[in-house]
């Protein structure tokens, strides 16, 4: 089973600031690495697909990068609304495999 | 537009058996992998099964190999988890989760979930 590693698991930042959320891949998984956002009670909601094209709907603050196995989110300019939980996710191979998640909050 | 809606959870005691559902509509159901993801209290995604379109071929995480059943009506436009020797750790939300071969097989639509608890 390929294994993803998000880095960090917790981050506190401020409106305005430029926030990076790395995920690391056991294997290489190509670019078949997605991100997501989840808000407390709610669903989560697909933001980046294939590391780097934006899902529609999805504000162009944020990007992807990275192929093979290092991978990064990148929020340019945190807005209030931004404030939740980040996932990696690989859809190279079954099991699809989750990261940890990356718990945004406000400083 | 696309929605996912499951039903079927609730309270089971240890070594019982439910059978999720999730009715889809707004898109071609037949033309898509479906897969369930779970989520317990307080804790991480986590991807439990996948069916491909025809319902032909199924992938398992290992957690529940050999206890749950991913199914399909594409008729009813209807995903299924038949989920027998439910343990204490199944206890979690489930979403039924639509995914994309043209985004990467990424999972593009979310149900709004479904609540397994399994005590005594």
């Amino acid at each position: 089973d390929i294994q993803m590693t998000q880095s960090p698991s917790s981050l506190s930042a401020s409106v305005g600031d430029r926030v990076t959320i790395t995920c690391r891949a056991s294997q290489s998984i190509s670019s078949y690495l997605n991100w997501y956002q989840q808000k407390p009670g709610k669903a989560p909601k697909l933001l980046i697909y294939a590391a780097s094209s934006l899902q529609s709907g999805v504000p162009s603050r944020f990007s992807g990068s990275g192929s093979g196995t290092d991978f990064t989110l990148t929020i340019s300019s945190l807005q209030p609304e931004d404030f939740a939980t980040y996932y990696c996710q690989q859809s190279y191979s079954s099991p699809r495999t989750f990261g940890q998640g990356t718990k945004l909050e406000i400083k | 537009e696309v929605q996912l809606v499951e039903s079927g959870g609730g309270l089971v005691q240890p070594g019982g058996s439910l059978r999720l559902s999730c009715a889809a509509s707004g898109f071609t159901f037949s033309s898509y992998w479906m897969h369930w993801v779970r989520q317990a209290p307080g804790k991480g995604l986590v991807w439990v099964s996948r069916l491909n379109s025809d319902g032909s071929g199924t992938n398992y995480a290992d957690s529940v190999k050999g206890r749950f059943t991913i199914s399909r009506d594409n008729a009813q436009n209807t995903l299924f988890l038949q989920m027998n020797s439910l343990r204490a750790e199944d206890t979690a939300v489930y979403y039924c989760v639509r995914a994309d071969a043209a985004a990467g097989r990424a999972l593009d639509y979310w149900g709004q979930g479904t609540l397994v608890t399994v005590s005594s």
